[in-house]
């Protein structure tokens, strides 16, 4: 089975941190995703990698960078957190071939900035 | 921005009960995936659906894809309060993107 492993299930911040989410998948996957969930909105994507040092944006870059140095690895950074950033952040990971493939998610992190 | 429309959002029924969740959109899609996410862990998929009028069954979940793959249901029989979850649908366009678009969500809670 797949394993994608998010470091952290809960996670307290302060405004103005810069905050590094990790996000290991064991499986040799190409494409790895960031979301965040929120209630009533659903999965947003944030970014994006389908190979190493490759990333795209997904709908909700703003206030995100995110590095991809190792295949397994795919971090989300909050450059400078704010508030609005509080959120269930969950990370996915799929094969190459296109979007049918499907996604598999860590536990997610639930990060809380004050 | 693309949309997919979930219904209903909340579900709450009695155990043995049936039920069917809506997932619809304006746009046509590659293929329909299903996830169930219970609390504390992330979505982990159920089914895709990529053949328009297909129909899937998982024991007493059946999936069905639209003749027109703009829309998907899922149809539970007899509930049990295992099936308590989210439940979202993820529409795909195939070899020409990476991303999926995710439905809101349909909450259910089986009642033993």
């Amino acid at each position: 089975d797949v394993k994608v492993t998010q470091s952290s299930r809960y996670l307290v911040k302060r405004t103005g941190e810069k905050v590094f989410l990790e996000c290991v998948q064991d499986m040799d996957h190409e494409n790895m995703f960031w979301y965040r969930q929120d209630p009533g909105l659903g999965l947003r994507l944030i970014y994006f990698s389908y190979d190493v040092k490759m990333k795209e944006k997904g709908d909700i870059p703003e206030g995100y960078s995110v590095s991809r140095e190792k295949k397994e690895r795919f971090s989300l950074i909050l450059e400078s957190a704010s508030t609005n950033q509080t959120s269930m952040y969950l990370c996915a990971s799929s094969l190459a071939g296109g979007s049918n493939q499907p996604q598999h998610f860590g536990d997610g992190t639930r990060l809380s900035i004050l | 921005t693309q949309l997919l429309e979930q219904s209903p959002q909340f579900l709450s029924i009695q155990e043995g009960e049936n039920l069917t969740v809506y997932c619809n959109s304006s746009s046509v899609f590659s293929s329909l995936q299903w996830y169930r996410q219970e609390p504390g862990e992330g979505p982990v998929l159920l089914v895709t659906v990529v053949t328009g009028g297909e129909v899937k069954k998982l024991k007493r979940l059946t999936f069905q894809f639209g003749d027109a793959r703009k829309d998907s249901s899922l149809h539970i029989t007899a509930a049990q309060p295992g099936d308590t979850g989210l439940y979202l649908c993820a529409g795909a366009w195939g070899d020409s993107s990476y991303k999926l678009i995710f439905g809101s969500g349909t909450r259910l809670l089986v009642r033993p």
